[in-house]
């Protein structure tokens, strides 16, 4: 059974860069979309992007000048960073997979960065 | 980009009975919908896609119906479990955007 892993600092200083990255166990890496969605605290959820495991990735125009997505299928791994972040980057930030550019049904369990100095 | 919209934003229901939740687009999605259920410190589960089809092993009481700018996911007879957020999202134009929630309560 898949499983999705994020991991990274829990606290970001303002105007430094959240990285974040998402593991994946018992399943393929390959041939799958990977997606990174945010939900700051008792709001809604917010598509940052999305990767297709071979490297071709889309980010949301309001966070694109910030972001860039990866992934490496040698570690079965996607990766996050988010530069100059402020308190509006504060969220649950989740990875998920999906078999084609849709509607992900796999995703991690997220994890929380709060941007405080 | 697009404007979802959910109504309401809680709905009040009790064990058993029916839920209808409601979705707006700000233009047309086509069938690009999906709705997902999320518990507090849960991540969300996909439960309908393209609109009307359920995702794996959601079950048969979860339904969606609708296309174009007005959705609808009616749960059929609510049990304990089912009380959550339910929110939509379109994917049919970059960037895909989720409406806010429907928080179903007892």
């Amino acid at each position: 059974q898949v499983q999705l892993q994020e991991s990274g600092p829990g606290l970001v200083k303002p105007s430094e860069t959240l990285s974040l990255t998402c593991t994946v166990s018992g399943g393929s890496f390959s041939n799958y979309y990977w997606s990174w969605i945010r939900q700051p605290p008792g709001k809604g959820l917010e598509y940052i992007g999305y990767i297709y495991y071979s490297g071709s990735a889309n980010y949301n125009p309001s966070l694109e000048s910030r972001v860039t997505i990866s992934a490496d299928t040698s570690k079965n791994q996607s990766s996050l960073k988010l530069s100059s972040v402020t308190a509006a980057d504060t969220a649950v930030y989740y990875c998920a997979r999906a078999g084609i550019a849709g509607p992900p049904p796999v995703w991690g369990l997220g994890t929380t960065v709060t941007v405080s100095s | 980009e697009i404007v979802m919209t959910q109504s309401p934003a809680t709905l009040s229901v009790s064990p058993g009975e029916r839920a209808t939740l409601s979705c707006r687009a700000s233009q047309s999605v086509s069938s690009n919908l999906a709705w997902y259920q999320q518990k507090p410190g849960q991540p969300p589960r996909l439960l309908i896609y393209g609109a009307s089809t359920r995702a794996t092993g959601i079950p048969a009481r979860f339904s969606g119906s609708g296309s174009g700018t007005e959705f609808t996911l009616t749960i059929s007879r609510l049990q304990s479990e089912d009380f959550a957020v339910y929110s939509c999202q379109q994917y049919n134009n970059w960037p895909w955007t989720f409406g806010q929630g429907t928080k179903v309560e007892i």
